[in-house]
């Protein structure tokens, strides 16, 4: 059964970079899309961006200009770089994977999800 | 503010039913693309419950129901417990946005 677990600094200093892990196990991190979302304390979910194992990506609008997602297939890892942070910033960070039945992706669903991690932008 | 809209809140009695509704618009739901459901437990990370509009899950209850029209989709929870309170959330896809949204979420309380 797959699992995911996320990792990294739960501090990060408001105008610097949060760097976040995903390790998958129990599965390979090959053949499928794999998605960062975040939900703020006392709110809902924003899905921020995903990768493919190929390392194609695509990101959500309101965060692309600081986002970057990157894959390493070797340790069946995906990370997730969000610079220039605020205190807007601040939230449970979540690694999730994409599946779906009928091939076309914008119809995927995300059946697995890690149990979170806190990022929070404090001075 | 959400691209896909929720009621805040919805409640019932233990053993009633209750519906909760996701409105999107015609560069989401209104699209065709499907809407999944996921529900949020308290200080637990949210767990899929319906896809593919109204899909279940191995594992999850019949009690748990989903169904889409148009611009909106649905989800029914029939035979409410105590164990079912808790944040539930649509997503479909946005073609504007080229790329996945939630809805704001939907607090359900058992009465």
């Amino acid at each position: 059964q797959v699992q995911l677990q996320e990792s990294g600094p739960g501090l990060v200093k408001p105008s610097e970079t949060l760097s976040l892990t995903c390790t998958v196990s129990g599965g390979s991190i090959s053949s499928y899309y794999w998605s960062w979302i975040r939900q703020p304390p006392g709110k809902g979910l924003e899905w921020i961006g995903y990768i493919y194992y190929s390392g194609s990506t695509n990101y959500n609008p309101s965060l692309k200009s600081r986002v970057t997602i990157s894959v390493d297939t070797s340790k069946n890892q995906f990370s997730l770089r969000l610079s220039s942070v605020t205190a807007a910033d601040t939230a449970v960070y979540y690694c999730a994977r994409h599946v779906g039945s009928s091939g076309w992706l914008p119809h995927y669903y995300m059946d697995v999800w890690g149990k979170g991690t806190t990022g929070t932008v404090s001075s | 503010q959400s691209v896909l809209t929720q009621p805040p809140s919805v409640s019932g009695a233990p053993g009633q039913r209750v519906t909760i509704t996701c409105t999107g618009s015609s560069s989401n739901i209104g699209a065709g693309y499907d809407v999944h459901w996921y529900q949020q437990l308290p200080g637990t990370a949210p767990k899929l419950l319906i896809y593919g509009n109204s899909n279940r899950p191995s594992g999850v209850p019949d009690r748990f129901s989903g169904s889409k029209s148009g611009t909106s989709a649905s989800l029914a929870i029939t035979g409410l417990q105590a164990e079912d309170e808790g944040d539930y959330y649509c997503q479909s896809y946005d073609s504007s946005l080229s790329g996945w949204v939630f809805g704001g979420g939907a607090k359900l309380t058992v009465l």
